[in-house]
């Protein structure tokens, strides 16, 4: 019964390489985010899709495109991995009109070696 | 954009002390305050909000005051425990972007026994 669910939790992976996080939201919400913690904890946004429709695109360079198939999924994919990718990604979902609460998955730790 | 900037950094407090951290955001059209607490290797999850047309809010041992002349937010919590030892996070938000929440940098909380 997990309210916001990725996959996977580790990912160490080689510079180059391309890979993708799954994320989904069984909260009904129809707003999901991308958010990326670095190495000082400092969290910042990514994306934003709202009913399957990207809302907020903060300057991630293009090697980093998100996808999703339903409001209930938001996949990031990221092409060409650099060391500088290595962080936490974490996935949340919010209602849109409600200005409230964001609900965060348990993140996904990515390590390019 | 929005800034939001948080202090302090750290903070040490003997358990039953109250501690307080406070953050500073430059949008004044942001309306919604929310804090989040991570403890190691978790997700952040929300432990009190505000809302811009209020000017404190309070459950159980934590509280948030909200000063929106000066643009500044405060989180205070009592009779600290060796539980509350985690990572805080302030953050801005405001309903017409998609929610999009920007956040401090952080607040480490240690609280010794």
């Amino acid at each position: 019964d997990t309210a916001v669910s990725q996959t996977p939790k580790y990912l160490v992976t080689q510079m180059g390489n391309d890979k993708s996080i799954k994320c989904e939201q069984n909260l009904g919400h129809d707003t999901m985010y991308w958010y990326k913690q670095d190495s000082k904890k400092f969290l910042k946004i990514m994306f934003s899709y709202n009913n399957k429709e990207l809302i907020i695109n903060e300057t991630v360079p293009n090697r980093f495109s998100p996808k999703s198939p339903d409001k209930a999924h938001l996949n990031l994919h990221i092409n060409s991995l650099e060391l500088g990718d290595s962080a936490v990604y974490f996935c949340a979902s919010s209602q849109w009109d409600e200005s409230d609460e964001q609900y965060f998955g348990p993140g996904t730790r990515l390590t390019v070696t | 954009g929005e800034n939001v900037e948080q202090h302090p950094s750290t903070l040490s407090v003997q358990e039953g002390d109250s501690a307080v951290i406070k953050c500073t955001y430059s949008d004044s059209a942001s309306n919604y305050f929310p804090w989040y607490k991570q403890e190691l290797g978790k997700r952040p999850q929300l432990i009190i909000d505000i809302r811009s047309n209020v000017g404190e809010k309070k459950d159980q041992r934590i509280a948030v005051t909200l000063n929106k002349t000066a643009k500044h937010f405060s989180l205070h919590i009592t009779e600290t425990q060796p539980e509350d030892s985690a990572v805080y996070f302030c953050a801005a938000s405001k309903a017409e972007y998609g929610n999009k929440l920007v956040f401090g940098a952080g607040t480490i909380l240690r609280v010794k026994s």
